[in-house]
């Protein structure tokens, strides 16, 4: 079975600087995306960004971008000049036949 | 676009009595899928439907819970009894794409918070 783990429980950045979240996960497919969702006090679940395994290219989306290293398993989300509307729960998900997600990291980012 | 909907926002209700959760998925998308929350087992998938058939429902815990499609803009997840343990944040979350798989991406609804006392 496919699990994926975040072994940051919480994190903490300054305004304005980089933080970078860890995710590792654990699969014997080929074929998959992973995902990073950030879920904000709403409780509202929000895509950050997706990375197809098949692409070498590490997906970036604004501020946001992720290291992808297929080899090690390890798809780690670096958020870039942090603020404070960053600040929430950040989820790591591996989807192959299902979606399978980490137990989250609390961001909090200081003023 | 509106979203995926879900109803209600929060639930209270007492054990033993039927709950039922209600989405609205979003127009065009072919998948569904609900989802529980809870601090001790994070995120879970409980059941996805892809163009209303049920697909996978490994993930419901026991009889009690059932969830159905009767047509591509709704859905429905019951609890029935209720118990206290069900209390929980319940998700549901829609997808588009040819192969209708969990590989596309998912946009999810504000969630039910469920108190089962």
């Amino acid at each position: 079975a496919q699990t994926v783990t975040q072994s940051q429980p919480e994190m903490s950045v300054q305004e304005a600087e980089t933080v970078t979240l860890s995710c590792t996960y654990d699969t014997s497919e080929s074929d998959y995306y992973l995902f990073w969702y950030k879920q904000p006090p709403s409780r509202q679940m929000i895509l950050v960004i997706r990375q197809e395994a098949y692409k070498q290219q590490n997906a970036t989306e604004n501020r946001f971008s992720v290291n992808f290293q297929k080899a090690a398993k390890s798809f780690s989300l670096k958020i870039s000049d942090s603020q404070l509307g960053d600040a929430a729960m950040y989820f790591c998900a591996y989807s192959g036949n299902k979606l399978v997600f980490g137990a989250g990291t609390i961001l909090r980012v200081k003023s | 676009d509106a979203g995926v909907i879900q109803s209600p926002r929060h639930e209270v209700t007492e054990m033993g009595q039927e709950v039922t959760l209600r989405c609205k998925p979003i127009s065009g998308h072919n998948s569904l899928f609900w989802y529980r929350q809870t601090m001790m087992r994070g995120l879970e998938l409980l059941i996805y439907f892809n163009n209303n058939v049920p697909i996978d429902d490994s993930g419901m815990p026991e009889d009690r819970f059932s969830a159905k499609m009767p047509n591509a803009s709704f859905s429905t997840l019951k609890i029935q009894p209720s118990e206290p343990r069900d209390s929980a944040v319940y998700f549901c979350a829609s997808s588009s794409g040819t192969s209708g798989s969990v590989k596309n991406i998912q946009y999810f609804g504000a969630g039910t918070r469920l108190s089962v006392l």
